[in-house]
């Protein structure tokens, strides 16, 4: 499978723990970003890289969470002191680069619970 | 800043029956517009886009989809819905002049019923 993949698929928790989840983009994408997707919403912009540079966040990302990429190709978000206001569905998507548009392929998620 | 409505959050219909799942959008610079659709324990998928050109935009199975500048809609229509496109579908936009993020409406659930 060539798409882009996430791991762990679930995570649960416990108020306060540190957690860490990463996505692998399609091989030849430079863009890679992360979305949260909470119960009846719709997904909500994190952040998002180009290579390893990580060029664009929301305000939603405080600062609990970090994201890197740091060689370009995987990234990892980590979400410390975990919050019950956490548990979520997080959205790894990529694309390639440039000035015109290309679709975001997305991933499966990682559904996080915080207990 | 661009926001994104789907007013109707569940939109029964039964099998063989059109369908129309409704979007409106907010933005102060010109966008381009998607739906996706989220199968049961799947990843978001494109289901269709309007980047330029021609107002209706097709997908490969039956749904169409229609830019509406004036009204700032871009509804989704299937003649004939199957059970098999039951599921989640969501709206979304993205400025046409740079900035990736895509901003999503809150989805409409979609139960093709026998």
């Amino acid at each position: 499978d060539t798409g882009v993949s996430q791991d762990p698929r679930h995570k649960i928790t416990k108020r306060g723990q540190n957690v860490t989840f990463r996505c692998d983009p399609i091989s030849e994408h430079n863009r890679l970003y992360w979305y949260r997707q909470t119960l009846g919403q719709g997904p909500e912009f994190l952040t998002y890289f180009q290579n390893e540079a990580q060029l664009e966040k929301s305000r939603l990302l405080s600062d609990r969470f970090s994201a890197e990429r740091p060689k370009g190709s995987f990234s990892t978000l980590e979400i410390q002191r975990t919050e019950q206001g956490d548990s979520a569905m997080y959205l790894c998507a990529s694309s390639l680069g440039g000035e015109t548009y290309n679709e975001q392929f997305f991933g499966p998620g990682t559904r996080l619970t915080v207990l | 800043a661009q926001s994104v409505t789907q007013l109707d959050s569940q939109v029964p219909v039964f099998e063989e029956a059109p369908v129309e799942l409704r979007c409106n959008y907010s933005s102060s610079v010109s966008v381009y517009l998607f739906w996706y659709v989220q199968y049961p324990n799947q990843g978001l998928q494109l289901l269709l886009k309007y980047l330029s050109g021609s107002t209706l935009v097709e997908s490969i199975n039956g749904f169409e989809a229609e830019f509406n500048k004036s009204q700032t809609s871009f509804h989704l229509r299937k003649p004939s819905v199957h059970i098999s496109d039951t599921a989640e579908y969501f709206c979304a936009v993205r400025p046409t002049g740079g900035g990736n993020k895509l901003t999503f409406g809150t989805g409409t659930q979609l139960k093709v019923e026998l």
